[in-house]
């Protein structure tokens, strides 16, 4: 079966770092991705992680461990606009296409 | 490049009726996918297709539900006979077919359906 696990709900200063973790435990691995989606609106792409390690672009970062089933997404020097649902998903294997979405976790940022 | 576009945005029906959604990928895409979303809950998969060709589908979508991609450019998603539970943000995505990067799958703002 599919799982992936995220917080549900994460509250952050303006101007801080904040992580967001996301555990899954999948029938295959082909990629973990980040998607953004404020509140009516379409989920956005953040990033793409398949190999360990540190991926970064501007003030979002995310990270991977395989071995560990476990990737973050590091957002520094928050804005109130960064105020959205992070949803993490995975591609279970090879050749398929569908992603599995966690449930996204809720992250508002304060002044 | 004007990103996916789905119509319409809500749709009002009453339990029992048919409603049909559509979707136009963006262009270049040979993939597109559909994925419905409760309030809550991150999107679920309910089917993709590479050009014409439906290659996967989800158990979630039943008997009652249909999707088309004829000319492999936009697709329909029909539900008949709706039901309380079909009630959910119906969002099509679409991709690349290209190597690298995972070739992200782009979202449309969704179909917002409420049955009464």
């Amino acid at each position: 079966g599919q799982n992936i696990d995220q917080p549900t709900e994460m509250t952050a200063t303006e101007g801080a770092i904040v992580q967001i973790n996301c555990t899954y435990q999948t029938s295959g691995f082909n990629g973990l991705f980040w998607y953004q989606q404020h509140a009516g609106e379409a989920p956005t792409f953040l990033s793409y992680n398949v190999l360990d390690g540190l991926e970064e672009k501007g003030r979002f970062s995310s990270f991977l461990s395989r071995s560990k089933g476990y990737s973050y997404l590091l957002l520094k020097e928050l804005q109130m606009k960064d105020s959205a649902s992070y949803l993490c998903a995975v591609t279970p294997s090879t050749g398929r296409r569908a992603l599995t979405f966690g449930s996204g976790t809720r992250l508002q940022v304060q002044p | 490049d004007t990103g996916v576009s789905q119509n319409p945005r809500h749709k009002i029906t009453k339990r029992g009726q048919n409603v049909t959604f559509r979707c136009d990928p963006i262009s270049e895409h040979n993939r597109l996918y559909w994925y419905r979303q409760t309030l809550g809950q991150g999107p679920e998969f309910l089917t993709y297709f590479q050009n014409e060709a439906q290659l996967e589908k989800s158990r979630l979508l039943s008997d009652r539900f249909s999707a088309e991609r004829p000319k492999g450019s936009f697709s329909t998603l029909e539900i008949q006979r709706t039901e309380q539970g079909d009630s959910a943000m119906y969002l099509c995505a679409s991709s690349s077919l290209g190597q690298g990067k995972g070739q992200p799958q782009h979202f449309g703002d969704g179909t917002r359906l409420s049955i009464l």
